[in-house]
């Protein structure tokens, strides 16, 4: 149950577009289409951005969009807001009723 | 608004025990799974327990990672909407915000709805 690997830090200006990626192994990332995004306001709740790979919940901006090729995944942002600041959270299915999260990801935007 | 509330945070010294609780508000809990995660001090998140919902041949099974197996317990409260999560045994590692989180359901493996937080800090 290693953790996903994530950049530490991205950063981009408003109305730029940036992508996180998201890379584990085929026992989790590469091996099911159960990766989800989370964003994490420091002292709030998590929030769900991205589940399945690339679908996103009811209420969820389309200036998200999530990805994924072999063992990695990613999360675009397209149109950054200055309320898109926040931390940055994937998570994968790995098997037998286990999940895994990425380190996480601290978005700055300029 | 469907929302959980979680309450049970608390200053324990290694080696004690602390009950978590989470409660659901305008969904029915016992037809979802219900995830515990935990973040520790400028640390990510980590997936911590999961308890299936309660209906079908798996239903309330339960699933923890590694580090917290034969420690941490979870069950269901008698009046359907509230979740335990039972932590016995307590290290200074278990130290941490303690987030109970709504599984989306459908096969969907992610989490929805999550709580507030609740601390968790284990000191001597």
């Amino acid at each position: 149950q290693s953790a996903l690997t994530q950049p530490a830090s991205v950063s981009g200006s408003p109305g730029q577009s940036i992508a996180i990626s998201c890379t584990g192994s085929s026992s989790d990332v590469g091996g099911y289409d159960y990766v989800s995004w989370y964003q994490h306001h420091p002292g709030r709740a998590p929030k769900l951005m991205i589940y399945e790979v690339n679908k996103r919940p009811s209420g969820v901006s389309d200036c998200f969009s999530g990805s994924k090729s072999g063992n990695t995944a990613s999360l675009t942002i397209s149109g950054l807001h200055s309320e898109d600041e926040a931390d940055y959270y994937c998570s994968s299915y790995a098997g037998d009723n286990t999940w895994v999260f990425g380190g996480g990801t601290k978005l700055t935007v300029l | 608004q469907e929302q959980v509330v979680q309450s049970g945070g608390d200053v324990v010294q290694p080696g004690g025990s602390l009950r978590l609780s989470c409660t659901a508000f305008k969904f029915i809990f016992s037809t979802y799974g219900i995830h515990w995660v935990r973040q520790a001090p400028g640390k990510g998140l980590e997936w911590v327990a999961f308890i299936q919902y309660d209906r079908g041949n798996d239903a309330n099974k339960k699933y923890y990672t590694d580090s917290v197996k034969g420690r941490f317990t979870l069950s269901r409260g008698s009046s359907k909407n509230t979740l335990y999560l039972q932590m016995n045994s307590l290290r200074a590692e278990d130290t941490a915000v303690y987030y109970c989180a709504r599984d989306l359901g459908s096969g969907s493996f992610a989490f929805d709805i999550w709580g507030q937080g609740t601390v968790v800090n284990v000191s001597s």
